[in-house]
């Protein structure tokens, strides 16, 4: 049971270029999440996915497309790589059903350092 | 709007002792859930306690408790037995009830440092 898994852990672009990161979860989650972790802010919810084939936009999704075409996975894309979207990049996962004290809480990857120049 | 408030941006606690890291929060639902994760400096994010806004009793974890009082709309964890190993950033998240499991909000989070 690995939890939640991002692809890659590190990657430098230069601006203008594309990519994808990769989340993977294999807990049979509804509920996945993309965040952006910058200095003194917190974590703030890009996108996110409340069902296979359904996304929607958080706080900050401009810049920034997803897909959810499989349960366990939830990729995010970045189209045209800016300086501003430098920064670490989390998934999570959720479940819809919680019981006693349990309360949605997040299952987080390890995370995504990305680095655009 | 939902907001989260950690005024605290560090903390230091000697080993051993108790710790109580402040959260304030601002939403206008009566049904909400509060949570405390942990990111230590290897980067991962932990769940540590969660406690629903009508849990009528404070949630704790182990060494973990969260100090819940609605009226003043406070969530303040409190650790005790303080371990070098809880050296870490620790954030403060509110999701309203009526998002279902997303759009949680976190604060701007609380370093530690434990003093050997």
């Amino acid at each position: 049971n690995a939890g939640v898994t991002q692809t890659p852990k590190f990657r430098v672009l230069k601006t203008g270029q594309s990519m994808t990161l990769l989340c993977a979860q294999d807990m049979n989650h509804e509920y996945m999440y993309w965040y952006r972790q910058d200095p003194g802010m917190g974590l703030r919810l890009i996108h996110y996915s409340v069902g296979e084939g359904t996304t929607a936009k958080g706080e900050v999704p401009d810049g920034y497309n997803v897909s959810r075409l499989k349960k366990q996975n939830f990729l995010l894309g970045l189209e045209s790589a800016a300086p501003s979207q430098t920064s670490v990049y989390f998934c999570a996962s959720s479940s819809v059903a919680h019981s006693g004290t349990s309360g949605y809480e997040q299952y987080f990857g390890p995370g995504t350092r990305l680095t655009v120049t | 709007a939902q907001k989260i408030t950690q005024t605290q941006p560090g903390m230091f606690v000697q080993e051993k002792e108790a710790v109580t890291l402040d959260c304030t929060y601002d939403t206008s639902d009566q049904s909400y859930g509060l949570f405390w994760y942990k990111q230590p400096s290897s980067g991962e994010m932990i769940f540590l306690i969660y406690q629903g806004s009508y849990d009528e009793q404070n949630a704790t974890e182990g060494r973990y408790s969260l100090n819940f009082q609605k009226a003043r709309k406070s969530a303040n964890l409190v650790i005790s037995a303080s371990q070098l190993g809880d050296s870490a950033m620790y954030f403060c998240a509110m999701r309203e009830a009526n998002t279902g499991g997303f759009k949680t909000i976190f604060g701007a989070g609380t370093r530690l440092f434990v003093k050997a």
